[in-house]
């Protein structure tokens, strides 16, 4: 079974700075997929950015970007210029193959962003 | 388009009831699938679907029973309520995408439903 892990479990950054939450994971699939969740206080689960195994190139969707490192099996996401919005839980979540719909979530992490 | 809806936002139980936990989409997705989320710990899959008449156990099935006779219908039983199963659970559906050199399944999660066995 595939495993994920997020080892910070709480982050405390001030606003406009970047910051990085980690993820890592174990798989020996040659080929999944893996995703970040924000899910505010208000509960929703917000889908953020995805990554590929076989994509050469780190995904980036607006401020948030994919620091994927395959060798290391680390996809770390960097958010760029925080704001007080971002405050929230993050969870990163991987799928093994493509297309597939079954979903394994990490622990999170609970982004505070102080102004 | 409402999205995905769940009903109800909040139900209490006491052990032993059975309840239904609806789950509607209406944006023809072909998959759905439904999560637990408990404190310290992330979504965890409960059951699954890949089409009307397709279901299948996820991670954590014990418990719950579904069926989908519709497209946009994805129902959760609890057959017999268990403290155990005290929970936030999340309906998703999600469709086929394209992203990169492969295709993925971008999930739609409903609003989630607290329930609180006594």
């Amino acid at each position: 079974a595939q495993k994920i892990t997020q080892t910070q479990p709480g982050m405390f950054v001030q606003e406009k700075e970047a910051v990085t939450l980690d993820c890592t994971y174990d798989t020996s699939d040659p080929s999944y997929g893996l995703f970040w969740y924000k899910q505010p206080s208000s509960g929703e689960m917000i889908f953020l950015i995805y990554q590929g195994s076989y994509d050469q190139q780190n995904a980036t969707e607006g401020r948030y970007s994919l620091n994927f490192q395959k060798a290391r099996k680390s996809a770390n996401l960097v958010i760029s210029a925080s704001q007080l919005g971002d405050s929230a839980m993050y969870f990163c979540a991987f799928a093994s193959n493509f297309g597939n719909e079954k979903l394994t979530f990490g622990t999170g992490t609970r982004l505070t962003i102080i102004p | 388009n409402a999205g995905v809806t769940q009903t109800p936002k909040f139900q209490v139980l006491k052990t032993g009831q059975s309840m239904t936990l609806q789950c509607a989409q209406d944006m023809n997705h072909e998959y759905m699938s439904w999560y637990r989320q408990d404190p310290g710990m992330g979504l965890r899959l409960i059951h699954y679907s890949v089409g009307a008449g397709i279901t299948d156990q996820g991670e954590v099935p014990n418990g719950y029973n579904v069926s989908r006779s519709t497209t946009e219908d994805f129902p959760l039983r609890l057959l017999s309520a268990a403290p155990s199963q005290t929970s936030v659970y999340f309906c998703a559906s999600s469709y086929l995408t394209s992203g990169g050199l492969s295709s993925y399944n971008e999930q739609f999660f409903g609003p989630g439903t607290r329930l609180t066995v006594l």
